[in-house]
């Protein structure tokens, strides 16, 4: 499996402003995934990061509000814009397409952000 | 509208005992079935995984039985551990390609020494 790093690894944000969220593979991977993970509840997918084109948003996400990028096949960011309190989540990165078995998905360590 | 339905929510297991979580589903186009692990202030952790053409799959202590007409699949940690105690969550997708993983609402299990 690769190795994947996010940072930061922890944020308290003020309402109103905006964070950017890194990803970082070890290795080129062709798929890289978003996800939002609210306290003590399961995984939602925000978006699928597509290398050199825009992103595939989920129902309930949209560009304006989690834009995001994927410059190479190692890296990608998410953008959390205008944040409220409603945004205080654990933020996932995933990355699938380094194995034999393609569906299988590899998570960061998570980026737990606070919004005060 | 949850995809995956786990139970259950939370779970407590001796020492040595045998712990079981259950999912079900009802979209007969999911055909990749993962376990995922987490640990408090950790991402996901890919446990173990099973395709519909095998009703079981076992690694180590960690056993997944699927059955496709009941269209349920469970996990099954044998000889549980006080470090097997953290968050479970099985998952679905469809597809051959890496596709979008649907989430079970997740497990809670304490293992007590």
């Amino acid at each position: 499996s690769a190795v994947i790093s996010q940072k930061p690894s922890r944020d308290i944000c003020q309402r109103g402003t905006s964070l950017t969220i890194q990803c970082q593979v070890d290795s080129q991977v062709t798929m890289m995934f978003w996800y939002r993970q609210q306290p003590g509840q399961s995984l939602t997918l925000i978006a699928t990061a597509n290398q050199g084109s825009e992103a595939t948003y989920e129902s309930g996400f949209v560009i304006d509000k989690f834009p995001i990028s994927r410059p190479n096949l190692t890296f990608s960011t998410l953008t959390v814009s205008n944040m409220s309190p409603e945004d205080s989540s654990i933020y996932l990165c995933s990355v699938a397409g380094t194995s034999r078995v393609s569906n299988e998905q590899f998570f960061g360590p998570g980026t737990r952000l606070t919004v005060l | 509208q949850q995809q995956v339905k786990q139970s259950p929510q939370s779970l407590i297991v001796q020492k040595g005992g045998i712990s079981i979580i259950n999912c079900a589903y009802e979209n007969t186009a999911f055909d990749y079935f993962p376990w995922y692990q987490q640990f408090p202030g950790k991402g996901p952790a890919l446990l173990i995984a099973i395709r519909p053409d095998v009703s079981e799959k076992k690694e180590g202590r960690f056993t997944i039985s699927f059955n496709k007409s009941a269209k349920q699949f469970s996990l099954h940690i044998m000889d549980s551990q006080p470090g097997d105690s953290a968050t479970y969550f099985c998952a679905a997708s469809t597809g051959l390609g890496a596709n979008n993983l649907f989430f079970g609402t997740g497990t809670r299990l304490t293992v007590i020494p």
